[in-house]
């Protein structure tokens, strides 16, 4: 099984700050690597497929790069509704595999 | 608008089993494949199971393989998860997943576009 190890597991910054999440995959996946943002108590939603390509309707601040092992997101200028979980997940393989997840906090 | 609404979570012992449901609308639903995904209590994601536009074709992780049985009715858009022998371990909300798809090389990347609200199953004596 591919194991996806994100980091860091937890970050503190203010609104309008750059922050970069990492997710590094144990094995090659070309881009087949997906982000998630989760807000508490709630479902978790789609921001990015294929390491780069944003789904309809998130804002262009976030986006995604990488591809073989390393990938990351990155929130270009923090806002309040960004303070939230993010999860990495790899759709390369069955079984498909979350990173453990990064905890988006305020500083 | 998609819309997917779990149901059948509930309290069940050590053992016993479940059948989860869920009903899918505002989408083509005998055109995508879907997913269950859970998240244990204050834990993250964790990929259950995946099955084909035309339900021929399953995956299970490793850690429900032999126990749980994912299937789906394209007559009624509708999902099932048949949960047997459940464990301590398998508490937690479900959450149904609408399916997107893009090709990478030649080869399909599948991603989780949307997700129902989830419903909770609880296993303890």
């Amino acid at each position: 099984d591919i194991q996806m190890t994100q980091s860091p597991s937890s970050l503190s910054a203010s609104v309008g700050d750059r922050v970069t999440f990492t997710c590094r995959a144990s094995q090659s996946i070309s881009t087949f690597l997906n982000w998630y943002q989760q807000k508490p108590g709630k479902a978790p939603k789609l921001l990015i497929f294929a390491s780069s390509i944003l789904q309809s309707g998130v804002p262009s601040r976030f986006s995604g790069s990488g591809s073989g092992t390393d990938f990351t997101l990155t929130i270009s200028s923090l806002q309040p509704e960004d303070f939230a979980a993010y999860y990495c997940q790899q759709g390369y393989s069955f079984p498909y595999t979350f990173g453990q997840g990064a905890k988006l906090e305020i500083k | 608008e998609v819309h997917l609404v779990e149901s059948g979570g509930d309290l069940a012992q050590p053992g016993g089993s479940l059948r989860l449901s869920c009903a899918a609308s505002g989408f083509t639903f005998s055109s995508y494949s879907m997913t269950w995904v859970r998240q244990a209590p204050g834990k993250g994601l964790e990929w259950v199971s995946y099955i084909s536009h035309d339900g021929r074709t399953t995956y299970y992780a490793d850690s429900v393989k032999g126990r749980f049985t994912f299937s789906r009715d394209n007559a009624r858009d509708s999902l099932f998860l048949q949960m047997t022998s459940l464990r301590d371990e398998d508490t937690a909300l479900y959450y149904c997943v609408k399916d997107g798809a893009t090709m990478i090389r030649g080869a399909p990347l599948r991603y989780f576009q949307y997700w129902g609200q989830g419903t909770l199953v609880t296993v303890s004596s």
